[in-house]
């Protein structure tokens, strides 16, 4: 069973803090990794994609990646309570399907 | 447009019922998805359909159709559905196949009473 985990959390954090999350994978052949990030009664919205090990940014977004460990983290700098939500991590398995983690659920304390 | 848009946005019907569910996009996405979301879950997938044609159905009850009717569209078509299938019903779309990031529409929040 191919798997992408995540801790559920809640993860709280406070106000300017840096949040990280993490994700792990099964799956040794995956190729494309996500960040969803999902409102509650929302749909998920895509703030993240890496493909090369290493790091990449975006504002206040950094995507870590690390193909030998299979394992996947999202940064947020100067978290803010509109950061406030589920995080998704999701992986390309190697029959191409996005398969989702289950989530970790973000609380930024003001 | 960077949207993909679904409708409607919420539906109730009876097991008897026939219901149909409504994606589209004009974002020139080659790949649609349909996904399941129960609450407090993440999304499953259901169905893919690349350049129009159905690539995957992730063994999913026939009382679920999907319908590709042209490259913007994506259809749901719901028959004789039971109460567990009460959930968020959401579309997707990739510039290719499963290798981009998805958009996702707001999705149909569905109860079958």
């Amino acid at each position: 069973q191919k798997e992408v985990e995540q801790n559920s959390g809640p993860l709280s954090v406070p106000e300017g803090a840096i949040a990280s999350l993490n994700c792990t994978y099964s799956d040794r052949v995956s190729q494309s990794f996500f960040w969803y990030r999902q409102y509650s009664g929302k749909s998920p919205e895509l703030i993240m994609s890496i493909y090369s090990n290493g790091d990449k940014e975006d504002g206040r977004f950094t995507a870590q990646l690390n193909k030998a460990s299979q394992y996947v983290s999202l940064l947020i700098r100067d978290s803010q309570p509109s950061d406030s939500a589920t995080y998704l991590c999701a992986v390309n398995d190697s029959s191409y399907k996005l398969i989702f983690g289950s989530g970790t659920r973000l609380l930024v304390r003001p | 447009d960077t949207e993909v848009t679904q409708t409607p946005k919420h539906l109730v019907m009876g097991m008897t019922n026939k219901k149909s569910l409504k994606c589209e996009q004009h974002m020139g996405h080659r790949a649609m998805y349909w996904y399941k979301q129960k609450a407090k879950k993440p999304p499953e997938l259901m169905f893919v359909y690349s350049y129009e044609k159905l690539s995957i159905n992730e063994s999913v009850p026939s009382r679920f159709s999907p319908e590709c009717p042209n490259s913007s569209l994506l259809n749901l078509h719901l028959h004789a559905l039971q109460p567990e299938d009460s959930a968020l019903y959401l579309c997707a779309s990739s510039q290719e196949p499963y290798t981009d990031g998805y958009t996702f529409g707001s999705g149909t929040r569905l109860t079958v009473v």
